[in-house]
């Protein structure tokens, strides 16, 4: 299977700063069929990006996706104080889908 | 509006069974494959099962092959998995999740609010 490991795994930022997460996989990752979830204490994962690079509906150009193969990035330009959460990485290109074990972004 | 609801968890012991359901609305059930993703206390998430649309495809993780079962009902919009002979690790919450892209498996585009699963004597 294909492993994914992000980081770092908590970043610790102020409002207004930019955040850079990380996933990087085992092998590539076909068709940049990776996708990225944001997830608050208490809440199910909420979709933001798609095919590595791809807003979901109603997601802050904000949040932007880049990458391919093996090295994914995850970039808020501006953090929100709603932005503070944990975000995990998704590949579904390769059965069985697996996660990233995820990156704290917390209030410095 | 899509919405998932799961129900059916529960406090069981080690080597009981437990049921889920996830009862779906606001998009063509039969048209989508749907999924269930656990997360254990304070740990990431594990894709568990799929089913496709119609049923006839399911895919499961290797952790739960041959004690779990995942099935639908399409005249009902509802999703289950059969859970047997739990284990101390299968403790977590446990999220339904809809494929985005209708007939094909992806990413996941819409999630419950999960059930609570507790295996303990």
């Amino acid at each position: 299977e294909i492993v994914l490991t992000q980081s770092p795994g908590t970043l610790s930022l102020s409002p207004g700063e930019r955040a850079t997460l990380s996933c990087r996989a085992s092998q590539s990752v076909s068709s940049s069929f990776l996708a990225w979830y944001q997830q608050k204490p208490g809440q199910a994962p909420r979709l933001l990006i798609y095919g590595a690079s791809n807003r979901a509906t109603a997601i802050p150009d904000r949040f932007s996706g880049s990458g391919s193969e093996t090295d994914f990035t995850l970039t808020i330009s501006r953090l929100e104080p709603e932005d503070f959460a944990l975000y995990f990485c998704q590949q579904y290109a390769t059965s069985p889908w697996t996660f990233g074990q995820g990156t704290k972004v917390e209030i410095k | 509006e899509v919405h998932l609801l799961e129900s059916g968890g529960g406090l069981v012991q080690p080597g009981g069974t437990l049921r889920l359901s996830c009862a779906a609305s606001g998009f063509t059930f039969s048209g989508y494959t749907m999924s269930w993703v656990r997360q254990a206390p304070g740990k990431g998430l594990e894709w568990v099962s799929s089913s496709s649309g119609s049923g006839v495809v399911t895919h499961y993780a290797d952790s739960v092959k041959g004690r779990f079962t995942i099935s639908r009902d399409n005249s009902k919009d509802t999703l289950f998995l059969q859970m047997d002979n739990l284990r101390a690790e299968d403790m977590a919450i446990y999220y339904c999740a809809k494929e985005a892209i209708p007939f094909l498996e992806s990413y996941f585009d819409y999630w419950g609010q999960g059930t609570l699963v507790t295996v303990s004597s």
